[in-house]
């Protein structure tokens, strides 16, 4: 059974950093794309970022990029997500999930959607 | 980026009967459109991909249909357990994966 146990959520003011992990199990972890999506209170669901199966390529929403890192253990089967001078809009529930990556076509970066999710763990940026 | 936009917003819908949720692509996703079912308080579900292909575990009363820039997903008899949020996903054109705002099936 694919488990994702997310970790690390709390309270931070406006420019700290925190430090979200995932923990993974149930699956070859290092054989699957991992990403993060997030859920402001009340609101849809955004991608952040996601990493591939290697940890060697990585990619981010232009509202992230330049400020949050994703990386990832395979020797821990876990996921993290390095968040710096986070801001008030960065306040979200943010879910781990399995990646499955799809090959669109030969000249363009492949698309990815998610099988598998976490229960989520919420961010709170506030003074 | 491609925007996507679900339709209704609310849908009202009575136990066993039929539900019809719409999702457009502001440009071709040509099938690689994905579907997600979330509760409150829970995380989303994948219930379909490819738009017509049900994730593992989906009841055959879930269905996708569409390619291009249309697509819909049917439950074909509403049970009380499918009363929830389902958003739409393209993954045609991607980094960014992009949502739809989400359709809320309510109970009428």
């Amino acid at each position: 059974e694919v488990q994702l146990l997310e970790s690390g959520g709390g309270l931070v003011q406006p420019g700290g950093s925190l430090r979200l992990s995932c923990a993974a199990s149930g699956f070859t972890f290092s054989s699957y794309a991992m990403s993060w999506v997030r859920q402001a209170p009340g609101k849809g669901l955004e991608w952040v970022s996601a990493i591939s199966g290697s940890g060697g390529s990585t990619y981010y929403a232009d509202s992230v990029k330049g400020r949050f890192t994703i990386s990832r253990d395979n020797s821990k089967n876990t996921l993290y997500l390095q968040m710096n001078s986070l801001r008030a809009e960065d306040t979200a529930v943010y879910y781990c999930a399995k990646t499955i990556v799809v090959v669109v076509a030969a000249t363009t970066t492949p698309g990815a959607y998610f099988d598998y999710w976490g229960q989520g763990t919420l961010v709170t940026v506030s003074s | 980026e491609i925007v996507m936009t679900q339709s209704p917003a609310t849908l009202s819908v009575s136990p066993g009967e039929r539900a019809t949720l719409s999702c457009r692509a502001s440009q071709s996703v040509s099938s690689n459109l994905a579907w997600y079912q979330q509760k409150p308080g829970q995380a989303p579900r994948l219930l379909i991909y490819g738009a017509s292909t049900r994730a593992t575990g989906i009841p055959a009363r879930f269905s996708g249909s569409g390619s291009g820039t249309e697509f819909t997903l049917t439950i074909s008899s509403l049970q009380s357990e499918d009363f929830a949020v389902y958003y739409c996903q393209q993954y045609n054109n991607w980094p960014p994966a992009t949502f739809g705002q989400g359709t809320k099936l309510e109970i009428k």
